[in-house]
């Protein structure tokens, strides 16, 4: 079975601080994708960014970081030098490539809010 | 290019209803999904859709029935509404199996 946790339910911190977001996933594939969603106070789902299972490089975007360990199994996500416009809940994802037949189903964490104040 | 819209945005229904929430893509995407959100529950999926004509169930699919006439379409329809139905539904598409899901604006439905 896949599964992802966010052991974070909120975090709040105050402006121009670091903040790790921590994803850990579960699975038996080896094939598999993950992925980071923002849903900001406005309530859209925003699409960050999509990692495959081959590739650990860590990647920067910006004020954004993300860390993939497969031998921890987490993918974790930093923003540096937080913004109020940073506040959201944050969802990491989870899509197993299933070669049975099964389609690509994204796996959700249950989200981290991350409140940042000014 | 609008990506995904869903209509309608908001509504309210009594127990016993019934009501269809249209989704739209102007992507040309193949893959379609219709997702609830419930506070600390994250998204779950009800069914997809992997091309026009196609549908499947998903994680919670019971209530619900979809239809996927065209493909830029994907229908969510509750034939009888149930307060357990109230929720956040979003719908959204993606290319293909392995690629990013684009998601609608969500439409908050309450079940009285």
């Amino acid at each position: 079975a896949q599964k992802v946790t966010q052991a974070q339910t909120e975090i709040s911190v105050v402006e121009k601080e670091d903040v790790t977001l921590d994803c850990v996933y579960e699975t038996r594939d080896t094939t598999y994708y993950l992925f980071w969603y923002k849903q900001p106070p406005s309530g859209e789902l925003v699409f960050l960014i999509r990692r495959n299972s081959f590739d650990e490089q860590n990647e920067i975007s910006g004020r954004y970081s993300w860390n993939f360990q497969k031998s921890t199994s987490s993918f974790n996500f930093t923003i540096t030098a937080s913004q109020v416009v940073d506040s959201a809940v944050y969802f990491c994802a989870l899509s197993v490539v299933n070669y049975g037949g099964a389609t690509n189903k994204l796996i959700f964490g249950t989200g981290t809010l991350l409140a940042v104040q000014p | 290019n609008a990506g995904v819209t869903q209509t309608p945005k908001f509504r309210v229904l009594k127990t016993g209803q019934s009501m269809t929430l249209l989704c739209a893509q102007d992507m040309n995407h193949e893959y379609m999904y219709w997702y609830r959100q419930d506070p600390g529950m994250g998204l779950r999926l009800i069914h997809y859709s992997v091309g026009e004509g196609t549908t499947a169930k998903g994680e919670v699919p019971d209530g619900y029935n979809v239809s996927r006439l065209k493909k830029q379409n994907f229908l969510l329809g509750l034939e009888s509404a149930a307060p357990s139905q109230t929720s956040v539904y979003f719908c959204a598409s993606s290319w293909a199996r392995t690629y990013e899901q684009y998601f609608g604006p969500g439409t908050r439905l309450t079940v009285t």
